[in-house]
């Protein structure tokens, strides 16, 4: 099983609302990643967290905060949001420290507005 | 700077076609190439590589890779609408990071 889900499919907030985006996985992998997606652009990364601990931001603006509760689950919480924002939000997993084993299977994503 | 660099950008083409796709990389202590297809949402994983020369399948799929060249295609054969979608390749090194390519976007018309 290479599945990641992820909640809700589709969001669509205010500049002011206070939102989180859900990830979860069961394929017993120790690295999850948060990545945003602009339309006909690449993935672009946002976040790692390795054994639930953050092992990179990439420098993203405070308005997005990741959080690990446990292995399997991964949160990104937003709060006071710009439109430029809106953008496809995927999550992946993988399983670090294995020779050449970083497949990162995706999630569907969700897809946000930002009015 | 790490980067990869796909070719071409958009490709049309008939069903039953074959393509190959292009992608060249410089990738810091690099790891692993792969690439991925991606339709409306997630990007799915195609294949892996990691050592050159060696050709991977999957069915009317199959990629392989130079390391010599820093380079790796992507080859279609006897394409179907379905195959329409961007194709993804990214390299990784040893940071957990992958460094995606702008896309390689394929239209495969009837």
């Amino acid at each position: 099983d290479t599945e990641v889900t992820q909640t809700p499919k589709h969001l669509v907030m205010g500049m002011t609302n206070k939102k989180s985006l859900k990830c979860e996985q069961h394929m017993g992998h120790r690295a999850m990643y948060w990545y945003k997606q602009k339309a006909k652009k690449p993935p672009e990364l946002m976040f790692v967290y390795s054994y639930e601990k953050l092992s990179i931001n990439e420098s993203v603006p405070s308005r997005f905060s990741p959080e690990c509760p446990n292995s399997s689950l991964l949160n990104l919480h937003l709060h006071a949001l710009q439109p430029e924002d809106s953008a496809l939000y995927l999550c992946a997993s993988s399983q670090p420290g294995r020779r050449y084993q970083e497949t990162q299977y995706f999630g569907p994503g969700t897809r946000l507005l930002v009015l | 700077e790490d980067k990869v660099v796909q070719s071409p950008l958009s490709l049309v083409v008939h069903e039953g076609d074959t393509v190959t796709l292009n992608c060249s990389y410089e990738v810091t202590n690099f790891r692993s190439l792969l690439w991925y297809k991606q339709e409306k949402k997630a990007p799915t994983f195609l294949f892996m590589l990691t050592s050159s020369g060696i050709e991977k399948k999957s069915g009317r799929l199959s990629s392989i890779l130079d390391k010599k060249e820093l380079f790796s295609i992507l080859n279609i054969t006897a394409t179907q609408t379905g195959d329409s979608a961007v194709y993804l390749c990214a390299g990784s090194g040893n940071t957990g990071k992958l460094i995606f390519g702008q896309g390689t976007t394929l239209q495969v018309k009837p």
